[in-house]
């Protein structure tokens, strides 16, 4: 039982360098999240997917792109990186999206260090 | 504005104890509460949630919820050094669809 499945699991990237870091989900779950943490600010929302064909900024959406493939996917990625986008990456799903809340359930991370 | 706060820490604690750790937040119409437990270099896990005031018990943890003061804590009886891990409360605020996570606070059991 895979759950949420990342990749890759650590990277090094020069900066200006881009790259996309995968996620899928194999729980048949409507809304998917792209989390960093850094030492000190804890867990912060990049971007968000409520639903197949949505996505939505979070608290700190600057120099990200987000692509929901499908269902089961949802991809993130750095156009041009920074240093300030040294981190550890998480990607997490739920049921869904409500006011009231919903379990979140994360990948295992992506550790993302530019040089 | 959403926040959720918690003691940073470390909260030391002997095995055996019971260790209380505790969460504020300022969103009068949160409704439900989480807390996740998440080891040094690993993602964070669901170990409990909470909509009702009052306690809720489930094995060795106690979440425990007062509306009225918006507060909300985690105890953990017996603790073990396997306990030793950072806790994150986090709460969907009223109006927004995802979970905001407080910072944490790092646990620590000595043997």
């Amino acid at each position: 039982n895979a759950g949420v499945t990342q990749t890759p699991k650590f990277q090094v990237l020069k900066t200006g360098q881009s790259m996309t870091l995968q996620c899928a989900q194999d729980m048949n779950h409507n809304s998917m999240y792209w989390y960093r943490q850094d030492p000190g600010m804890g867990l912060r929302l990049i971007y968000y997917s409520a639903s197949e064909g949505t996505t939505d900024k979070g608290e700190v959406p600057n120099g990200y792109n987000v692509s929901r493939l499908n269902k089961r996917e949802f991809s993130l990625r750095l156009e041009s990186a920074a240093p300030s986008q040294t981190s550890v990456y998480f990607c997490a799903s739920s049921e869904s999206v409500t006011a009231s809340g919903n379990t979140i359930y994360f990948g295992e991370g992506s550790w993302l260090t530019v040089v | 504005q959403k926040e959720v706060e918690q003691n940073s820490g470390p909260l030391s604690v002997p095995e055996g104890a019971i260790a209380s750790l505790n969460c504020t937040y300022s969103d009068r119409g949160s409704q439900s509460f989480f807390w996740y437990r998440q080891y040094s270099g690993k993602s964070p896990e669901l170990i409990m949630f909470i909509y009702s005031n009052g306690d809720k018990e489930d094995g060795r943890f106690t979440a425990q919820l007062n509306k009225a003061s918006q507060y909300v804590s985690l105890l953990i009886r017996d603790s073990q050094p396997s306990d030793s891990a950072t806790y994150l409360c986090a709460v969907p605020y009223s109006g927004y669809s995802t979970l905001t996570f407080g910072k944490g606070t790092m646990l620590l059991v000595s043997p």
